[in-house]
This record gives structure tokens, sequence and C-alpha cells, in this order.
């Protein structure tokens, strides 16, 4: 099965700093990965996808990085918020063509004033 | 737009009971899912309707959970004698038509079910 790791449950930063989560997967590159957010009680909002032949995609302070190398997705935050504290999912195709995806169990951003 | 919208927000039942959460997709959208997320986990992946095919019911985790979408509108996950273990957040989502190229979710807020 394809499978997604964000290694990191937690992440605390400070005000105004980068914040850098980071998303893992197996087995073959994924035609695309997708990121999004969770806050406390409500359901996922998606954010950004990036595709498979994208190195990089940004969305006013976000950047998603697509490394196909390393198996690898960076999702970075520049002058972070206390509003940008929340739970990040990444998410993949669950297989070829799939319109199905596999999430990462989250980390949880803390955006320390 | 209206998001898409889940009800009950929150159920309590006793175990053993049967509960019937309803999931309302934005208009237009044909993909539907249904996932649970246990507290503290990510989401687990129950059931996926795409139009007019046949559902993928690969994440059932028994044979008591079943769940209905008419055409392409509403849907009902349905859990027959619920257990303690099934207590969970519910979440739908719908997503536009493959043709769009645009394959992100859209999420309900989810219905928060409490077996006691």
């Amino acid at each position: 099965s394809q499978k997604i790791e964000q290694n990191s449950e937690a992440l605390n930063i400070q005000e105004g700093k980068t914040a850098t989560l980071t998303c893992n997967y197996t087995n073959y590159s994924p035609a695309y990965l997708q990121w999004y957010r969770q806050d406390p009680g409500r359901g996922p909002v998606f954010l950004l996808l990036i595709r498979e032949n994208e190195k990089e995609k940004r969305k006013e302070r976000l950047k998603v990085t697509f490394d196909t190398t390393l198996k690898q997705s960076l999702f970075h935050i520049t002058a972070s918020q206390p509003a940008d504290s929340a739970t990040y999912l990444c998410a993949r195709p669950s297989g070829a063509g799939s319109y199905q995806l596999t999430f990462g169990k989250g980390t949880k951003l803390s955006v320390i004033p | 737009g209206a998001g898409v919208s889940q009800s009950p927000s929150n159920k309590v039942t006793e175990k053993g009971k049967d509960v019937e959460l309803r999931c309302d997709p934005i208009s237009g959208h044909t993909a539907l899912y249904w996932y649970r997320q246990r507290l503290g986990q990510g989401l687990e992946f129950l059931i996926y309707f795409q139009g007019n095919s046949a559902p993928d019911k690969s994440g059932l985790p028994s044979d008591r959970f079943s769940a209905e979408r008419t055409g392409e509108s509403v849907s009902t996950l349905t859990i027959q004698r619920t257990q303690q273990e099934d207590s969970a957040v519910y979440l739908c989502a719908s997503s536009p038509d493959s043709g769009t190229l645009s394959y992100e979710q859209y999420f309900g807020p989810g219905t928060r079910l409490t077996v006691t």
C-alpha cells in the first residue's frame, strides 16, 4: 500500500520564523501531493497541490516543494503567526490514477508569540 | 456557495444502537468520501462514491458499516450495533469532477460520535 509519513507529531516555533514541515512517502512517486490544514473540531481545509513535475509551489506565505529523489515534500510557512497554529496534513493518491487520498497523521504546529 | 454540511454535529448513543450520519456535498461534486478520525489519529478512509460507479467500500472496517448515496447528492453512513470503538469523528468530503484535474477534497465539519 502507498504510505505517507509525517515524522513530527508536533512542532513549536517562534512567531516570525519560518516553519518547515516534512512529509515522506514510500514506493513510487505520486502524481501529486496535497497539503491541508485542520483546526480543532473542524474538517481539513485544502491549501496546496503540487504535481510530480513541479519542484516548488507558492501561495502567499506558503511554499511547498516536491523532491522525487528524496521521496519527500516540505511545507514552509514564512513569517509565521500565532494564527498559523493548527495541524497540517499531507496526502497522496492511494494508487496510480486514483482519486482517493491517503493522509498522513499530521503535524501539529504551534506558533509562539 | 455552501460548503459540505454534515448532520448531526454531535451524536451520543448507547452501545448496540444503530446510528445514521448524513452528508450533503457541494452541489455538482461527483465524488464523495467518508473518513473516520479517532482522537489524535489521522484520517482513516472508509468509502468512496464517484458518480454512478459502484462505490469503493474497501475501507469499511466491518459489515456493521454501510453507506449509500442518492445520485450525486446526499449520502448517509450507517453504523449498526455500535461499539465503543466506533467513537470518533466521521468526516465527509466531496470533490469536483475529475475532468477539472482538480483533486482537492472539500471537507464538512464532521459528526462527533460517542458510544457509551
